[in-house]
């Protein structure tokens, strides 16, 4: 597609509830990233990967988040066991190539707002 | 619970006159710095970027600067339009630091007609 999808754009949920939200880059693209932002602040650093490896996992903040690309395209974040504080709206990002090789440039999706009730 | 962070720091400018956001990174290895721009309910739109190596680089109405000393940037918007209203945030990387990048808190600008 022209940009980064992100589904849902919305997502209600109850605590202890298992969410699963979904990334789709631009074609192409095969540095991924995640990106999770509270209200008020700026994007916080998740995951990153570069083709179907999740080169960087550092900022995952607990065990109970997970992602995966298997083919290298489509990624999803897997959230278990929900928790109020995991809400705020979560950020996909692609780029052609990752950060670290160059001035690159994130394109990011318009990010899925979750809500733990 | 604490609500650091609910407050952006707010600029107001009135439409044709010039903008001027700062922002203190953290980390003097930091190598690489963009500046994006989020509207209401979109995600980060690439505005600039700009390597350590260099203190200025100008774009279309958009010049960001960096002064590695004192570890502040700053994005000059020229003729401020009501199109520019929306938070800007400066982002950094760190040099041998991988893929991140790191957010700061952002600057929410206003253009008043």
């Amino acid at each position: 597609g022209a940009g980064v999808s992100q589904t849902p754009s919305n997502k209600v949920t109850e605590k202890g509830k298992y969410v699963e939200l979904r990334c789709d880059p631009i074609s192409g693209h095969t540095a991924l990233y995640w990106y999770r932002q509270s209200l008020g602040q700026g994007p916080e650093f998740l995951i990153y990967f570069q083709g179907t490896g999740a080169a960087d996992d550092s900022g995952l903040p607990n065990d109970r988040f997970f992602a995966v690309r298997p083919e290298g395209s489509v990624s999803t974040l897997k959230i278990q066991r929900t928790e109020r504080g995991d809400s705020a709206v979560y950020l996909c990002a692609s780029s052609p190539r990752s950060v670290s090789s160059g001035a690159n440039v994130l394109t990011f999706g318009a990010g899925s707002r979750l809500t733990v009730l | 619970g604490e609500s650091v962070g609910l407050h952006l720091p707010t600029l107001s400018v009135q439409e044709g006159d010039n903008s001027i956001i700062n922002c203190a990174y953290s980390n003097s290895a930091s190598d690489y710095f963009i500046w994006y721009k989020q509207e209401s309910g979109k995600g980060p739109q690439f505005i600039i970027d700009i390597r350590s190596n260099m203190d200025k680089r100008q774009g279309q109405r958009v010049t960001v600067l960096l002064n590695k000393t004192v570890k502040h940037l700053s994005l000059q918007i020229a003729a401020t339009q009501p199109g520019d209203s929306a938070v800007y945030f400066c982002a950094e990387r760190a040099a041998g630091g991988g893929n991140k990048l790191t957010f700061g808190t952002g600057t929410q600008l206003k253009v008043e007609l």
